[in-house]
């Protein structure tokens, strides 16, 4: 069964380096998205990304973050010089359409620890 | 704009006793409603997911839920509790518009005790 993979599984970096985060979307999926989860707190809704632009994003992602699908499978998120705060579980989604009914399928999830 | 909320952080049930998960919505907009599981060290799964069909909804493993929108209400039971069924549940919402962004509940904690 097709899935969304995510690597690394955890990442540990010093404040102010810069990280990115990799994810392979199911392959005939067109809207990507990220989502995060400081622990103990709601998954929140980071961005969501079609046909190579941003589609919506919150008012988290501010300019540390970018995404980008640097090839046909790749979706990438980075985050330039990391903070504390942004340490969390970093989850990678895709889903076929941007129809509300339909599924957005997860990652396994990256768990980024900012020292 | 729209919200889930999921009262306690923390549901303990007997193996073969009833599950009763909350869950409820605040949507400005007819919404989708979506219940995922999450087992350790795993990615977030869909269990079931609401779409206006039915208001009775089943999904994987047992689980269903019932739309109710006088309550604004999509609680999720499963009859009788497995060991397997121990993990993190997430309610989300959706709207239906162009927005299509998931907005989710903080979750709660199933255990299951022998």
């Amino acid at each position: 069964e097709p899935e969304v993979t995510q690597t690394p599984s955890h990442q540990v970096t010093q404040m102010g380096q810069e990280v990115i985060l990799r994810c392979v979307p199911i392959s005939n999926h067109l809207y990507f998205y990220w989502y995060r989860q400081i622990l103990g707190q709601k998954v929140e809704f980071l961005v969501s990304f079609y046909n190579n632009e941003i589609s919506e994003k919150s008012e988290i992602f501010d300019d540390q973050f970018s995404v980008e699908r640097p090839d046909g499978s790749n979706f990438t998120l980075k985050i330039r010089s990391t903070k504390l705060e942004d340490s969390a579980m970093y989850f990678c989604a895709s889903s076929e359409d941007r129809a509300g009914y339909n599924e957005q399928f997860f990652g396994p999830g990256t768990r980024l620890t900012v020292l | 704009a729209q919200s889930v909320t999921q009262l306690g952080s923390h549901v303990s049930v007997s193996e073969g006793a009833l599950v009763l998960l909350r869950c409820n919505y605040s949507s400005s907009v007819p919404p989708y409603l979506f219940w995922y599981v999450q087992y350790p060290n795993q990615g977030l799964q869909l269990l079931l997911k609401y779409t206006s069909a039915a208001t009775l909804v089943k999904g994987i493993n047992g689980f269903e839920a019932e739309f109710k929108k006088s309550e604004t209400s999509f609680h999720l039971t499963k009859p009788s509790a497995h060991m397997s069924d121990a993990a993190e549940y997430f309610c989300a919402v959706r709207g239906t518009g162009a927005n299509s962004k998931l907005t989710f509940g903080k979750g709660i904690t199933l255990s299951v005790r022998p």
